[in-house]
């Protein structure tokens, strides 16, 4: 069965520094990956998509940064945080033809 | 792309079947409906899909009229599990796009 793993669940980082999340899927070949944000009482805002290794598309203008090294690996990066960058980070992944989207346990960040 | 409106809050009491209904008014030929339950501080769950008429699964019903313009999601016999924000989207089938989140409705179930 398909399986995501997104990692560390909780995070409390300080402005101006630099930010790794980490999501991988398992049990699943070229799946399309996802990064979501939700501020606290907020909706989720989709930030990048892939459809492919190396390939990443950008929904919202900002500091963050998404790579896939590899196919079932998906990173959201920033150089150097804000205040504005806390939030809950979900990574998703859904297989195209195929109903639904499978969300990871979510990333807690605090940016202080 | 097809906007979706959907009442911020509903209350309701443990057993009585609940009702949301999502507003999509530019609703495409190939826009598919899917909802979606968040848990606080969990990621959301895939709920139920469909395209037109009546779905059924072993959690919810999703009715859609004919024209597509809106859709209700139906929770039978509700618990206090059940309170939880309820998503619905919009989007094509297969597409690699996934439109974003709005704010849901939050579902309240008292005892």
């Amino acid at each position: 069965s398909q399986t995501i793993h997104q990692w560390p669940a909780t995070l409390v980082q300080p402005v101006g520094s630099p930010l790794s999340l980490e999501c991988t899927v398992e049990g699943t070949s070229n799946p399309n990956l996802y990064w979501y944000r939700q501020a606290a009482g907020r909706g989720l805002q989709l930030l990048f998509y892939s459809v492919g290794i190396g390939q990443i598309s950008s929904e919202v203008p900002q500091n963050l940064s998404a790579s896939r090294p590899q196919d079932r690996q998906f990173i959201l990066s920033s150089k150097k945080l804000l205040l504005s960058d806390s939030g809950f980070y979900l990574c998703a992944w859904s297989v195209q033809a195929n109903y639904g989207y499978t969300f990871g346990s979510g990333t807690r960040l605090t940016v202080v | 792309l097809a906007k979706t409106t959907q009442p911020i809050s509903m209350d309701s009491y443990e057993g009585q079947e609940v009702n949301i209904t999502c507003s999509h008014n530019n609703i495409a030929t190939n826009d598919y409906i899917t909802w979606y339950q968040q848990f606080p501080s969990q990621g959301p769950r895939f709920i139920i899909q469909g395209y037109k008429t009546k779905v059924t699964n072993e959690v919810a019903s999703l009715f859609i009229p004919a024209d597509r313009k809106s859709s209700t999601l139906s929770l039978p016999r509700v618990s206090l599990s059940d309170t939880a924000v309820y998503y619905c989207l919009v989007a094509q089938w297969g597409s690699a796009r996934q439109l974003t989140f709005g704010s849901g409705t939050q579902l309240t179930v008292l005892p």
